[in-house]
């Protein structure tokens, strides 16, 4: 069973513009949201997280948006760089909890 | 480089082999996770250390056992393996247990090929 999906394996953007990745998720119960980078051959890097108790959460580039009502949350990208193209995870965690749940990731590629 | 080591990078071996992963934390860090990530899979938790003890376990198998040592590193033991067990395993490590905003940073991973 499936937690938390990323229904799109992939998505291609043009550099400067917006690049939108979206999450779903199917546990209300689950507290705090991440996304992770992966570039080949890494590890997954820390990108920018949300509490269950915030709708939003911007750090320079990268905002997040959480719509608890429809367990869902999607991670923009503004303006796009080439540099930002790889896979992006979306993860989720329960209270009380430090386990990650992953969903399976979106390749994102951005062109010139 | 996120300061967590894995070895080896690669590993090839054969059906009902054995192994070990080695992962060294982030200096400072007392929680060590392994995650598994098979083809075209997300990360799935195995288990989780703290300090020394098993903090919390996922779908990990009763043929893969793991242990964190007294100078925190850990180790991923994977017996009687299977062509299925081929992944990349990840290890991550995060400084508390528990609370909010416990950013896990993780290793480069170790590629795992059974034969």
């Amino acid at each position: 069973d499936q937690q938390v999906k990323q229904n799109s394996p992939s998505l291609s953007v043009q550099e400067g513009r917006i690049s939108i990745l979206n999450c779903d998720y199917t546990n209300s119960m689950f507290d705090y949201f991440l996304w992770y980078k992966k570039y080949p051959a890494e590890g997954p890097t820390f990108l920018i997280s949300i509490s269950s108790i915030k709708d939003k959460n911007e750090d320079g580039r990268f905002t997040v948006f959480l719509n608890k009502s429809a367990k869902h949350l999607s991670l923009h990208i503004v303006p796009s760089q080439p540099g930002d193209s790889a896979v992006y995870f979306c993860a989720a965690v329960g209270y009380n909890t430090d386990k990650l749940i992953f969903g399976t990731g979106t390749r994102l590629q951005v062109f010139p | 480089d996120s300061g967590v080591t894995q070895t080896p990078k690669h590993l090839i071996t054969a059906t009902g082999q054995r192994v070990t992963l080695r992962c060294s934390p982030r200096s400072g860090d007392l929680s060590v996770y392994w995650y598994q990530q098979s083809l075209d899979q997300g990360l799935q938790f195995l288990i989780q250390y703290y300090n020394g003890e098993e903090r919390a376990k996922g779908n990990i198998l009763e043929r893969f056992s793991a242990q964190q040592f007294p100078d925190l590193h850990s180790e991923l033991n994977l017996s009687s393996l299977e062509l299925g067990d081929s992944a990349l395993y990840f290890c991550a490590s995060s400084v508390l247990s528990g609370s909010l905003y416990n950013e896990q940073f993780f290793g480069p991973g170790t590629r795992l090929t059974v034969l």
